[in-house]
């Protein structure tokens, strides 16, 4: 079964406005992985998180990997409607050698 | 080529008939996966290839499902006597080592597959 949850499934927000998707897993992560999948694409890798508390940016995004890695967070500031899309997170499960990827948060911005 | 191919992009085939879809990893990838993604749902581990080793089929359905990979390239996801809920769209995913834990996959177009 699942083992990765992400909230919200959807996000509507006004373009300029932030955006915020969480990741859960129910256990220790070794890495996660952030993807974006527009719509009618595949999934394109965007970061890795590796270390416990670690924070990465990449212009407007912001990644953060927990401190017990089994959390964590991409925050979009003031965004565009270049930003539409749905963002996975992916863990890498110690033990079980394969990635598991959340539901997915479903971003979309009225301009 | 560039990137992962996947053909055909979509398939539609009657409840009970035989599916191959096939999946063209990025070039030197010792790495290859297959998703099943429901709509609305992330990506679903399926099997996982290094080289032409199958690693990893935990997550086929069923044995109606089968994959190869024979000469660590070019694989093939087979569904024998689908059934409806096979519907969903079939990723293939790349990475370029074996080192699973650090690689970034890179996913193709994915193989949209109806079942009426």
């Amino acid at each position: 079964g699942q083992q990765v949850m992400q909230i919200p499934q959807y996000q509507h927000v006004q373009e300029g406005e932030d955006f915020t998707t969480y990741c859960n897993s129910s256990t220790t992560l070794s890495n996660i992985q952030w993807y974006k999948q527009r719509p009618g694409g595949h999934p394109v890798f965007l970061i890795q998180l590796v270390k416990s508390g670690e924070v990465k940016k990449q212009k407007r995004l912001t990644f953060q990997f927990g401190e017990a890695k089994k959390n964590s967070s991409l925050h979009i500031t003031a965004t565009q409607t270049t930003d539409v899309g749905t963002y996975f997170c992916a863990g890498f499960i110690q033990g079980a050698q394969k990635l598991v990827f959340g539901q997915g948060t479903r971003l979309t911005i009225n301009p | 080529g560039a990137g992962v191919s996947q053909s055909p992009r979509y398939k539609v085939a009657k409840r009970g008939q035989d599916v191959a879809l096939r999946c063209d990893p990025i070039s030197g990838h010792v790495s290859l996966f297959w998703y099943q993604q429901a709509l609305g749902q992330g990506p679903e581990f399926l099997t996982y290839f290094q080289n032409e080793a199958q690693l990893d089929k935990s997550g086929l359905p069923s044995d109606r499902f089968f994959a190869e990979r024979p000469e660590g390239s070019v694989s093939t996801l087979k569904i024998q006597r689908t059934q409806q809920e096979d519907s969903a769209v079939y990723l293939c995913a790349s990475s370029l080592t074996g080192h699973l834990s650090n690689q970034p996959q890179h996913f193709g177009d994915g193989t949209r597959l109806s079942i009426l």
